[in-house]
């Protein structure tokens, strides 16, 4: 009954490939984010969604292309992988709530770490 | 634009001694600000959150924090360090929106 879980756990392949990462929230969230967490431990949110909807897309290339099939669901595809996409990506949703700042508490994911060889 | 400031990637206490993990923000309107903590190969938890109201929240594991806004800090402590809190640490701001900043993270050690 994970919250927040993402698939794989670690994915280790080559430059210039494409690979996909999974991630999917039962908890009725009506937001979900991609974070990446570089090997310095700093956290940075690339994309998120509301209902299905694209509300973020920070700095990030165009490589990198986050799908949201339903609310529950929000994977990411990154093509032409390069060695600077080395790092740990975690998946976070959060809640949709009347009580102040609870829109902005995150659930996050274990976590995804990409590494590109 | 909202930002995070975590004086010390790395803190280190002895069993049983004060935890005090600094953390300031910048910010042109009042904000929500978060610790959240994690552990090895997992991801982060929170720890605790202040919205409005009392400015010392209280939060799990004995962890509490103080929001100061004349120093604009937002700073985590625990009375007495056990070894499982030993982690990292990251402090982080929203001001309303579904845009969270963290800090650097402080990893904190914790000697028998």
């Amino acid at each position: 009954d994970t919250a927040v879980s993402q698939t794989p756990k670690y994915l280790v392949t080559q430059m210039g490939n494409d690979k996909s990462i999974k991630c999917e929230q039962n908890l009725g969230h009506d937001t979900m984010y991609w974070y990446k967490q570089d090997s310095k431990k700093f956290l940075k949110i690339m994309f998120s969604y509301n209902n299905k909807e694209l509300i973020i897309n920070e700095t990030v290339p165009n490589r990198f292309s986050p799908k949201s099939p339903d609310k529950a669901h929000l994977n990411l595809h990154i093509n032409s992988l390069e060695l600077g996409d080395s790092a740990v990506y975690f998946c976070a949703s959060s809640p949709l709530g009347r009580e102040e700042g609870t829109n902005e508490k995150l659930f996050f994911g274990s976590g995804t770490q990409l590494s590109v060889l | 634009a909202q930002s995070v400031t975590q004086l010390g990637s790395h803190v280190s206490v002895s069993e049983g001694a004060l935890v005090l993990l600094r953390c300031n923000y910048s910010s042109s309107v009042p904000p929500y600000l978060f610790w959240y903590v994690q552990y090895p190969n997992q991801g982060l938890q929170l720890l605790l959150k202040y919205t409005t109201g009392a400015t010392l929240v209280k939060g799990i594991n004995g962890f509490e924090a103080e929001f100061k806004k004349s120093e604009t800090s937002f700073h985590l402590t625990k009375p007495s360090a056990h070894m499982s809190d030993a982690a990292e640490y990251f402090c982080a701001v929203n001001t309303g929106g579904f845009k969270t900043i963290f800090g650097a993270g402080t990893r904190l050690f914790v000697k028998a």
